[in-house]
């Protein structure tokens, strides 16, 4: 089975344009959550969505938004975006809500 | 507040020798405790997690885990370092079995010198 995909891989944006990434999960997996990972850190939690729903919230601005379809994939969006922003976006699948998470290979945003 | 601390930013290990790394956390309610590792260009894969019971963990790879309620410590081990354990390791928190909004340390970049 494929594991969590995410596209683009790469991507490169100027500040105050607006980005969307999207994440395919586990096939039957129907919890996906997003990470931000800035360079030197490690990851820091955005969202969790289950079944469509926002389940969890991280500290970011309301410049950060996501959403969940009903096949379980998901887009993170982010508006006028800051230099700042750059990072890692990482999302991760699991099976239910109690199981473990899966991470995709994550997509690099450059805000320039 | 929650945190995760990993003191060490980054260890170089001679290829078998043992490993290992330091994980303290801080968490007002029972902690669930995970390891991941991340190579270059690459996710988060799960090593190893404590939820309850013995508190010794074994995980993936040969890793092993010892959690220390007094000490609020989670450190990983490995006996014998193989080349192709060299990558970044982080320590994670979270409230529930399902790793929810976890809480990550800044990561130890492990290095394995021949």
């Amino acid at each position: 089975d494929a594991g969590v995909t995410q596209s683009p891989t790469h991507l490169i944006k100027t500040r105050g344009q607006q980005v969307t990434l999207r994440c395919s999960p586990i096939s039957g997996h129907k919890s996906v959550s997003w990470y931000q990972q800035v360079l030197g850190q490690g990851p820091q939690f955005i969202f969790q969505y289950y079944e469509k729903e926002e389940r969890g919230r991280g500290n970011f601005p309301d410049r950060f938004s996501a959403r969940q379809f009903p096949n379980y994939s998901s887009e993170l969006n982010v508006n006028a975006l800051l230099l700042g922003d750059s990072a890692l976006y990482l999302c991760a699948s699991s099976l239910e809500l109690g199981g473990p998470l899966h991470f995709g290979n994550g997509t690099r945003l450059t805000v320039t | 507040a929650q945190s995760v601390t990993q003191p060490d930013i980054h260890i170089t290990v001679s290829e078998g020798a043992s490993l290992e790394l330091r994980c303290n956390y801080s968490y007002g309610a029972t902690p669930y405790l995970f390891w991941y590792v991340q190579s270059p260009g690459q996710g988060l894969q799960l090593l190893l997690k404590y939820f309850s019971g013995d508190t010794l963990v074994q995980g993936i790879k040969g890793f092993e885990a010892e959690f220390k309620r007094s000490q609020s410590s989670f450190n990983l081990r490995k006996p014998s370092v193989h080349w192709s354990d060299a990558a970044e390791y982080f320590c994670a928190v979270g409230g529930d079995q399902a790793g929810t909004a976890l809480i990550f340390g800044k990561g130890t970049t492990l290095s394995v010198s021949s």
